[in-house]
């Protein structure tokens, strides 16, 4: 089975800040990745997904960017934080092209943005 | 658009009691995940739903699915305090060759008192 990496696990950060948050899969050849935001209390909503490398789609307007520089790392990126962007940042990967199972889930970086 | 929406958003259940949870979603989807989520962790993959008729079951845990009717529940036998968590149903859609979006309900808070 697969298993999700992501750091850090945790991160302050000030408003108007760089970010960079790393994901990295192993156990799985070719997986669609995805980057979820939860913010307190409340559900996941999808923000970027990629069916490989050096292809993203967003699905929101936003502050954030994404990348996939190789088959099984995602990373999230701002070049300029707002308030708005604190949330707990999931990572997680659907193998065989999308067409495994189910959609696995990374331990998350819970961001803060101050 | 698709839109996934869970009931009850809390609930307070004494330990031994049965319940079920509800998800409903908008439009045709290929497939139904539960999902358990504790506080502060991410998310655990506890079912896939992938046909009309659909029902699994693990432990105190059985989920079902009525593709007509838009709707997966989550039945819950003989509650333990072990079971006390965030659950989330989410639906998915295929779209060209991009596969696996998963669209969240709200998550339903289950607390089991003793």
């Amino acid at each position: 089975s697969q298993t999700i990496h992501q750091w850090p696990a945790t991160l302050v950060q000030p408003v108007g800040s760089p970010l960079s948050l790393e994901c990295t899969v192993e156990g799985t050849s070719n997986p669609n990745l995805y980057w979820y935001r939860q913010a307190a209390g409340r559900g996941l909503q999808l923000l970027f997904y990629s069916v490989g490398i050096g292809q993203i789609s967003s699905e929101v307007p936003q502050n954030l960017s994404a990348s996939r520089p190789q088959d099984r790392q995602f990373i999230l990126s701002s070049k300029k934080l707002l308030l708005s962007d604190s949330g707990f940042y999931l990572c997680a990967s659907h193998d065989s092209g999308g067409l495994g199972e189910t959609q696995y889930f990374g331990p998350g970086t819970r961001l803060l943005v101050l | 658009e698709l839109k996934v929406e869970q009931n009850p958003l809390f609930l307070s259940m004494q330990e031994g009691k049965n319940y079920t949870i509800y998800c409903n979603y908008s439009t045709t989807s290929d497939r139904l995940y539960w999902y358990r989520q504790d506080p502060g962790k991410s998310l655990e993959s506890l079912f896939v739903l992938l046909s009309n008729g659909a029902v699994k079951q693990e432990g105190r845990l059985m989920a079902s699915l009525d593709t007509k009717a838009r709707l997966s529940t989550l039945h819950i036998t003989a509650a333990v305090h072990d079971l006390s968590a965030t659950y989330f149903c989410a639906v998915s859609r295929r779209y060209g060759g991009a596969t696996n979006k998963l669209i969240f309900g709200t998550g339903t808070l289950l607390a089991v008192q003793p």
